[in-house]
């Protein structure tokens, strides 16, 4: 049973481009949520996606949107990218918008 | 406004002795408490969860959580630490009330557990 998957692993941008990051929900999972997580901290809800619609968001920009498909997969977008952004990138899914969330292995965006 | 307090930034044990991970929390409310453990390069596992019922919570790994609700303090405990068990641990929070599912994690604390 593959539980969260996550691409790329790593990725290296540059101040001002645009990055998408990718995320495949666990096996029956509906619900996909993304967290960023600085050196040192813990992670920070971006935002929530159920029924392909964002359900919840945290405190972050307009430059980050994000997408669910009809499979249940997700994308996470940051544009105009700030040397702030760089950070690790987990998405987590769950059953619902009220179950437990189950991680995957992160992205880790760095930017130059 | 929910929040997390992870008080200590590292814990030290020696294998075999018990150890103890603190937490408090902030919510309104009635909370939904959550532990996970954070392996080196790795996302984020689940250990264990608290909604209701039975204050003290049995999880993955020989870990065990005890909720306190006049502290507000939802503490990770096992009994006997190994050294696999180093790593880094947070605790997290989410609101019951509406559908709001955000969690809200603390900073975590890194448990070294030495020979």
């Amino acid at each position: 049973d593959a539980g969260v998957t996550q691409s790329p692993t790593h990725l290296i941008k540059t101040r001002g481009q645009q990055v998408t990051l990718r995320c495949s929900p666990k096996s029956g999972h509906d619900t996909v949520s993304w967290y960023q997580q600085a050196l040192g901290q813990g992670p920070q809800f971006i935002f929530q996606y159920y029924e392909e619609e964002e359900r919840q968001r945290g405190n972050f920009p307009d430059r980050f949107s994000g997408h669910q498909f009809p499979n249940y997969s997700s994308e996470l977008n940051v544009n105009a990218l700030l040397l702030g952004d760089s950070a690790l990138y987990l998405c987590a899914s769950s059953l619902g918008t009220g179950s437990v969330q189950y991680f995957g292995p992160g992205t880790r965006l760095t930017v130059t | 406004a929910q929040s997390v307090a992870q008080p200590e930034d590292q814990v030290n044990v020696a294998e075999g002795n018990p150890l103890t991970v603190k937490c408090t929390y902030s919510v309104s409310g009635n909370p939904y408490l959550f532990w996970y453990v954070q392996y080196p390069n790795r996302g984020l596992q689940f250990l264990l969860k608290y909604i209701t019922g039975d204050n003290l919570v049995k999880g993955s790994y020989g870990f065990e959580a005890e909720f306190n609700k006049s502290q507000t303090s939802f503490h990770l405990k096992k009994p006997s630490a190994l050294v696999s068990d180093s790593a880094l641990y947070f605790c997290a929070v989410r609101d019951r009330t509406g559908t709001a599912s955000k969690l809200t994690f603390g900073t975590g604390t890194r448990l070294q557990v030495t020979l």
